[in-house]
């Protein structure tokens, strides 16, 4: 089975501490995503990245980073949090072949106070 | 820009009943639709792969077609439970081949009432 995992469940981070989210997949998948999950806007695409060190902007990349320097691991980067990146995170990852399906990770809730 | 909408946003309906839920796309080319499966709180589920080139899939009591020309794709379930309760998503691969990206729905939030 695949298996996409992301580090941490549940976090509390502090406005304008430098927060790391790491997604790990374990099938050698070329293409990962990070999404962010708000109620009444859905899923939008923060950042995606093709291949390893290859790194494309989504629909809302401002005040995040990413780091793909490995291709099972890709990291999202809040470089100073704030209270207005509450929300679920969460990662995917597919192979590059376009007949191929995505699978995600269990998510991450964030809390910026 | 591709947008994809789903329709309706919420449903409850009693137990058994045959459901569809509705999603539609404005652009044409994509290569892919997938539904996935969201419970409070967690993460997505894949439920169904539609290639660009095919009509429908099928998994158990669930059925997903796909009308690329029209923009359309609908997700059948059959005999409903009270376990099929949760988020409804489709999404759209989108993009070049090498760099295509999922872009969703906002959501059918189902509930399956005993």
């Amino acid at each position: 089975d695949v298996k996409v995992t992301q580090s941490s469940r549940y976090l509390v981070k502090r406005t304008g501490e430098k927060v790391f989210l790491e997604c790990v997949q374990d099938m050698d998948h070329e293409n990962m995503f990070w999404y962010r999950q708000d109620p009444g806007l859905g899923l939008r695409l923060i950042y995606f990245s093709y291949d390893v060190k290859m790194k494309e902007k989504g629909d809302i990349p401002e005040g995040y980073s990413v780091s793909r320097e490995k291709k099972e691991r890709f990291s999202l980067i809040l470089e100073s949090a704030s209270t207005n990146q509450t929300s679920m995170y969460l990662c995917a990852s597919k192979w590059s072949r376009v007949w191929t399906e995505a699978f995600f990770g269990q998510g991450t809730r964030l809390t910026v106070v | 820009k591709q947008e994809v909408t789903q329709i309706p946003a919420a449903l409850s309906v009693p137990e058994g009943e045959n459901l569809v839920l509705n999603c539609s796309f404005t652009d044409s080319a994509i290569y892919n639709l997938q539904w996935f499966r969201q419970d409070p709180g967690k993460g997505l589920t894949s439920l169904l792969l539609i290639q660009s080139s095919q009509r429908e899939q099928t998994s158990g009591r669930l059925n997903a077609s796909l009308d690329k020309s029209s923009g359309r794709s609908t997700l059948y379930i059959a005999a409903s439970q009270p376990g099929d309760s949760a988020t409804y998503l489709c999404a759209v691969l989108h993009g070049s081949s090498n760099t295509g990206k999922l872009i969703f729905g906002q959501g059918t939030t189902l509930q399956v009432k005993p």
